[in-house]
């Protein structure tokens, strides 16, 4: 059974500061997905991760797999408040068919 | 702006109502899903159709039914649900198939927030 975890579940960061997110999985797969959900609303997609050492970045965010070690990071950068909000990522085995979600992230980025 | 619509955004039903939520992408998608949220909670995964045909159903009561009347559609249908059943559902699509350019990524409706009275 394909099992996601994330490290930490909560996270309260000061604006300006670094930080990384951990995801990690159970089984083999190359195909990782990180989601933003602010209170609310629906998931949006932040990147798509499909090969080992795969590494994409978006503003303040850079998101990289290792596939051999079954782990994800999501990287912030000087956070700020607008960053605030929970952060899944989710692992797919099979095109869809089985698309696991891990618990979520709470990022709170405080001025 | 969503290409995955979903309507209605708020939905207040007693338990012995019947009631339908609706779905509906126009990115040609093949595949689209019905996910239950939780507060607090990650999405779990409730049915998957894939070229309209049932593919995956994760041991969901009875009393949701889902229907997928073509590649575009998705619906729920839920009768008799309980207070525990109020949740955010979503609806989401993807490409559907294996191929060199299918990232499997999941495009998300806004969610249909049900409450059960």
């Amino acid at each position: 059974e394909l099992k996601v975890e994330q490290n930490p579940l909560f996270l309260s960061m000061q604006e300006g500061k670094n930080y990384t997110i951990y995801c990690n999985y159970s089984t083999t797969s190359d195909r990782l997905y990180w989601y933003r959900q602010d209170p609310g609303k629906s998931l949006e997609s932040l990147f798509v991760l499909l090969s080992n050492g795969a590494v994409k970045q978006e503003g303040r965010l850079m998101a990289s797999l290792d596939t051999k070690a079954r782990l994800s990071t999501l990287h912030i950068t000087a956070a700020v408040h607008d960053l605030s909000a929970t952060y899944f990522c989710a692992v797919d085995k099979n095109y869809g068919q089985n698309f696991v979600f891990g618990p979520g992230t709470r990022l709170s980025v405080l001025p | 702006d969503t290409e995955v619509t979903q309507t209605p955004k708020h939905l207040v039903m007693g338990m012995t109502n019947k009631k339908s939520l609706k779905c509906e992408q126009h990115m040609g998608h093949r595949a689209m899903y019905w996910y239950k949220q939780k507060a607090k909670k990650p999405p779990e995964l409730m049915f998957v159709y894939s070229y309209e045909k049932l593919s995956i159903n994760e041991s969901v009561p009875s009393r949701f039914s889902p229907e997928c009347p073509n590649s575009s559609l998705l619906n729920l249908h839920l009768h008799a649900l309980q207070p525990e059943d109020s949740a955010l559902y979503l609806c989401a699509s993807s490409q559907g198939t294996s191929g060199f350019v299918n990232t499997g990524e999941l495009f998300f409706g806004e969610g249909s927030r049900l409450t059960v009275l």
